[in-house]
């Protein structure tokens, strides 16, 4: 039973359009949810995350969203750049001394020049 | 600071052998964690460390498997006897608190690439 769940296995925007990746969750118990960046061969890199007393959290061109009656968040890009082309998780957290984060299945995104 | 390094990046083995993967986490980080990456699955635990003790193993898929960290900077996965289904990308991760995890998250290492024929 999938706990997270990214429906887009892949997106292909074009540069310096607006990217949005879509996440999906089941378990009400999370309380914070992250973003992470995997390019080939390298390991995923933490991106932007949310808490979910928050609704939006934004950090330069990457935007957060959370709607949590619809335990859905997305991730914005603006502008997209070829240099975001890589794979993007989607993460949950749920505290209580519980360190585990669940991750989805992984968007690719291809920005296009 | 390196990072988390991850030995060996890639390795190919054949069914029936032992392999061991190697990690060491960042330094000072309290809380380790192996993930598997696999198409089918995506990326999936298998156990966490706390202060070097193991805290949930639920998600190492059997008895072949088995991970260790005899220390605060060094810790293995072992597979044994591999097989071919086995093959995957197997990362290790490090976060220091609760408090980072939930803002920050983990850092993950670069990966070992297994192949098991």
């Amino acid at each position: 039973d999938q706990q997270v769940k990214q429906n887009s296995p892949s997106l292909s925007v074009q540069e310096g359009r607006i990217s949005i990746l879509n996440c999906d969750y089941t378990n009400s118990m999370f309380d914070y949810f992250l973003w992470y960046k995997k390019y080939p061969a390298e390991g995923p890199t933490f991106l932007i995350s949310i808490s979910s007393i928050k609704d939006k959290n934004e950090d330069g061109r990457f935007t957060v969203f959370l709607n949590k009656s619809a335990k859905h968040l997305s991730l914005h890009i603006v502008p997209s750049q070829p240099g975001d082309s890589a794979v993007y998780f989607c993460a949950a957290y749920s505290g209580a001394g519980s360190y585990q984060l669940t991750f989805g299945k992984g968007t690719k995104l291809s920005v296009i020049p | 600071d390196a990072g988390v390094i991850q030995s060996p990046r890639h390795e190919v083995t054949e069914m029936g052998q032992e392999v061991t993967l190697r990690c060491k986490p960042i330094s000072g980080h309290n809380s380790l964690f192996w993930y598997r990456q696999t198409m089918m699955r995506g990326l999936e635990l298998l156990i966490y460390f706390n202060n070097n003790v193991p805290i949930d193993d639920s998600g190492m898929p059997e008895d072949r498997f088995s991970a260790k960290m005899p220390n605060a900077s060094f810790s293995t996965l072992k597979i044994q006897p591999s097989e071919p289904r086995d093959s995957a990308v197997y990362f290790c991760a490090s976060s220091l608190g609760v408090a980072r995890v939930a803002n920050y998250g983990y850092t993950f290492g670069s990966g070992t690439r297994l192949t098991v024929v």
